[in-house]
């Protein structure tokens, strides 16, 4: 069975902090997609990024980025220059192989940016 | 559509009656899901519908529970009899299952938020 954990709850940072948001996973097969999405207030899921298990190369889009490591089985994202519209609750998930298969999904990170 | 749409975006009901869920996913998406999610969890998956295909039922949690897919389309979930434990954000996601460098196609409803009373 598939598990993501994401250990931190809650952060909080001020504007224009980095902030990294930690995610693990676990599964047995070889062929597999990570993502994250982000939650704002409204409660709508916007899909940030995915990535599949064959490409570790790190990944940039603009003031986003996301670090992918195999060997400890993480998919850290982190934000730099945080702003206060990055408020929002921020989901890892993985999905197998196929292309229409579920996603399992961490317990989430709440991020709150302050002025 | 557009996008995925659910309704209610929000329902109120008494302990002990059914409810009826809807999501419209986008149109050509083959796959749809049902996720819960309740406070303080994360995204629970309760249901997927792929084409044709018998629906693989594996997270709905009690047999109070079930879903359909009409013309492979439009999805209803039912709560029957429903409990306190039920209330959540329930939401629905449509794929097509084919994935670019930037998207993998799900895209989610904004989401039902049912309050068991």
């Amino acid at each position: 069975a598939q598990k993501v954990t994401q250990a931190q709850t809650e952060i909080s940072v001020v504007e224009k902090e980095d902030v990294t948001l930690d995610c693990v996973y676990e599964t047995r097969d070889t062929t597999y997609y990570l993502f994250w999405y982000k939650q704002p207030p409204s409660g709508e899921l916007v899909f940030l990024i995915r990535r599949n298990s064959f490409d570790e190369q790190n990944e940039i889009s603009g003031r986003y980025s996301w670090n992918f490591q195999k060997s400890t089985s993480s998919f850290n994202f982190t934000i730099t220059a945080s702003q206060v519209v990055d408020s929002a609750v921020y989901f890892c998930a993985l999905s197998l192989g196929s292309g229409y298969s579920t996603l399992t999904f961490g317990k989430g990170t709440m991020l709150l940016v302050s002025p | 559509g557009a996008g995925v749409s659910q309704s209610p975006s929000n329902k109120v009901t008494e302990k002990g009656k059914d409810v009826e869920l809807r999501c419209d996913p986008i149109s050509g998406h083959t796959a749809l899901y049902w996720y819960r999610q309740s406070l303080g969890q994360g995204l629970e998956f309760l249901i997927y519908f792929q084409g044709n295909s018998a629906p693989d039922k594996s997270g709905l949690p009690s047999d109070r529970f079930s879903a359909e897919r009409t013309g492979g389309s439009v999805s209803t979930l039912t709560i029957q009899r429903t409990q306190q434990e039920d209330s959540a954000v329930y939401l629905c996601a449509s794929s097509s299952g084919k994935g670019t460098a930037t998207n993998y196609g799900y895209t989610f409803g904004s989401g039902t938020r049912l309050t068991v009373v």
